[in-house]
C-alpha cells in the first residue's frame, strides 16, 4: 500500500540555522499539508498547499517558514532561521482529490523530529 | 476559526472495560469527525470517522457518536485490550477544498491488567 515517506527522521540543528524537511506524497495525490507537533501536545495544521500554492495557512506559519513543491515527487517545507520553539514533530500528509463528491482521507507521513539546539 | 476541545486528558481502564471519550467543537460548519490513535513516536492512524449526517457509527470494538446539535462526539472502546494503551486525538474538519484537520489535545488511554 503506498504511504507518505519523510525525511530525515531526525534532524538536530543550531538555533539560527535554515532547515529543510522533506516529504514524498503518495504519487497520484493532489493536496499536501504540514502539521506540527510539540511533544506532548496536540496536532496542529501550519500549511496546506494545491496546484502550486498554499491553499491556507495558520498563525504559527509566519514568514520563516515557506513551502515548496520543486518537482513532482517532493513537498517540502522550509525553516528559515530555526527557534528553540520549532522543536517538534512534523508530519506532512497527503489525500487524492474528491471523488464521487466525497473528500478523501489525508494519510500522513511518519513525521521529522526536529532538535533546535 | 475551529477549536475542539476533548476529555478526559488522561484515562485508566482496566482490561476488559469500556473507555469513552468526550469532545466538542465550535464551528457548526464542520462536517467530517476522524479520530486517530497515536503510539509513541509514530504518525496519527486514522481509526474511525463519523460524517456530520449520520448519528452513529460502530466497528467491531469501536463506535463513535455524533449530536451535531450539541456539537458533541464520543469514541467509545469496548472490551479494552492492552494494544489499545496509546493516545486518541478526536479532530474536526471542514470537507471544502482546503480541509485542514483541528485536533483534540488528545487523551492518553492506559489500559490495565
Amino acid at each position: 500500500e503506498p504511504e507518505v515517506t519523510q525525511t530525515p527522521s531526525h534532524q538536530v540543528t543550531q538555533m539560527g540555522q535554515e532547515v529543510i524537511l522533506r516529504c514524498v506524497p503518495i504519487s497520484n495525490h493532489l493536496y499536501f499539508y504540514w502539521y506540527r507537533q510539540i511533544l506532548g501536545q496536540k496536532v496542529e495544521f501550519l500549511v496546506s498547499f494545491y496546484n502550486n500554492e498554499i491553499s491556507e495557512k495558520s498563525e504559527i506559519f509566519d514568514d520563516q517558514f515557506s513551502v515548496e513543491r520543486p518537482d513532482g515527487s517532493n513537498f517540502t517545507l522550509k525553516i528559515r532561521s530555526t527557534k528553540l520553539e520549532d522543536s517538534a514533530m512534523y508530519f506532512c500528509a497527503s489525500r487524492a482529490g474528491t471523488s464521487g463528491g466525497t473528500y478523501n482521507e489525508q494519510f500522513f507521513g511518519p513525521g521529522t523530529r526536529l532538535t533546535v539546539l | 476559526g475551529e477549536n475542539v476541545e476533548q476529555h478526559p486528558s488522561t484515562l485508566s481502564v482496566q482490561e476488559g472495560d469500556s473507555a469513552v471519550i468526550k469532545c466538542t467543537y465550535s464551528d457548526s460548519a464542520s462536517n467530517y469527525f476522524p479520530w486517530y490513535k497515536q503510539e509513541l513516536g509514530k504518525r496519527p492512524q486514522l481509526i474511525i470517522d463519523i460524517r456530520s449526517n449520520v448519528g452513529e457509527k460502530k466497528d467491531q470494538r469501536i463506535a463513535v457518536t455524533l449530536n451535531k446539535t450539541a456539537k458533541h462526539f464520543s469514541l467509545h472502546i469496548t472490551e479494552t485490550q492492552p494494544e489499545d494503551s496509546a493516545v486518541y486525538f478526536c479532530a474536526a474538519r471542514l470537507m471544502n477544498r482546503d480541509d485542514k484537520i483541528i485536533f483534540g489535545k488528545g487523551t492518553r488511554l492506559h489500559i490495565l491488567p
